[in-house]
């Protein structure tokens, strides 16, 4: 079984339209990431859920709206894309309580907007 | 968040140890000193963490300097699998879970 997995694992589409992005983590870890892999390779966080609780946002443009349904899952819902959305987001997940808990990271969704 | 300081690349032949070395002469008191690895076309993967004395795992050893300014993470024998960006992170010892990945370092091993 895959510990964190994430879907579509490539995604194409048009400037302007909505998309989504599922992951699914099955650790039973209670805290979720969202990261973007820009084309220079840079990797930056984006959000971060504990509990289906917003704790980080890294100033990322309204266009991209994350949600928690459960501990277990954490998607991410991105309208109105555009050209600079194109990139490798990745979803991860840890275990708050642990602290200095390592995370563990899905595979990777490559989003290339047109 | 402070900062972490790695060569660009490096190359090691396969089967010979790997030193890849990480400045943080900002580093804090609580600051944890933490490894991942990116391999090709895959998302991160944790590699190992310490906070003062130096650690081993399976994957690898962390030798920590004394005044944990800097750091060396040890890979005892490389093999073409270990070809990979390896990224040198601190991390604030709890009520922060954000990880800050840097430029890292590209690892190319020859075989």
């Amino acid at each position: 079984d895959t510990a964190v997995s994430q879907t579509p694992k490539y995604l194409v589409t048009q400037m302007g339209n909505d998309k989504s992005i599922k992951c699914e983590q099955n650790l039973g870890h209670d805290t979720m990431y969202w990261y973007k892999q820009d084309s220079k390779k840079f990797l930056k966080i984006m959000f971060s859920y504990n509990n289906k609780e917003l704790i980080i946002n890294e100033t990322v443009p309204n266009r991209f709206s994350p949600k928690s349904p459960d501990k277990a899952h954490l998607n991410l819902h991105i309208n109105s894309l555009e050209l600079g959305d194109s990139a490798v987001y990745f979803c991860a997940s840890s275990q708050r309580s642990l602290g200095t808990g390592e995370l563990f990271f899905g595979e990777g969704s490559r989003l290339t907007v047109l | 968040d402070a900062k972490t300081t790695q060569p660009n690349s490096m190359e090691s032949n396969e089967e010979e140890p790997v030193h890849l070395p990480c400045n943080h002469s900002t580093i804090s008191g609580t600051d944890y000193i933490h490894w991942y690895r990116q391999l090709p076309s895959q998302g991160p993967e944790y590699v190992i963490h310490g906070l003062t004395s130096n650690v081993n795992n399976r994957m690898a050893s962390l030798a920590i300097a004394e005044d944990r300014k800097s750091s060396t993470l040890i890979l005892h024998r490389a093999t073409l699998r270990d070809a990979a960006v390896y990224y040198c992170i601190l991390r604030p010892n709890f009520g922060n879970e954000k990880l800050t990945f840097g430029t890292g370092t590209r690892l190319t091993i020859i075989p």
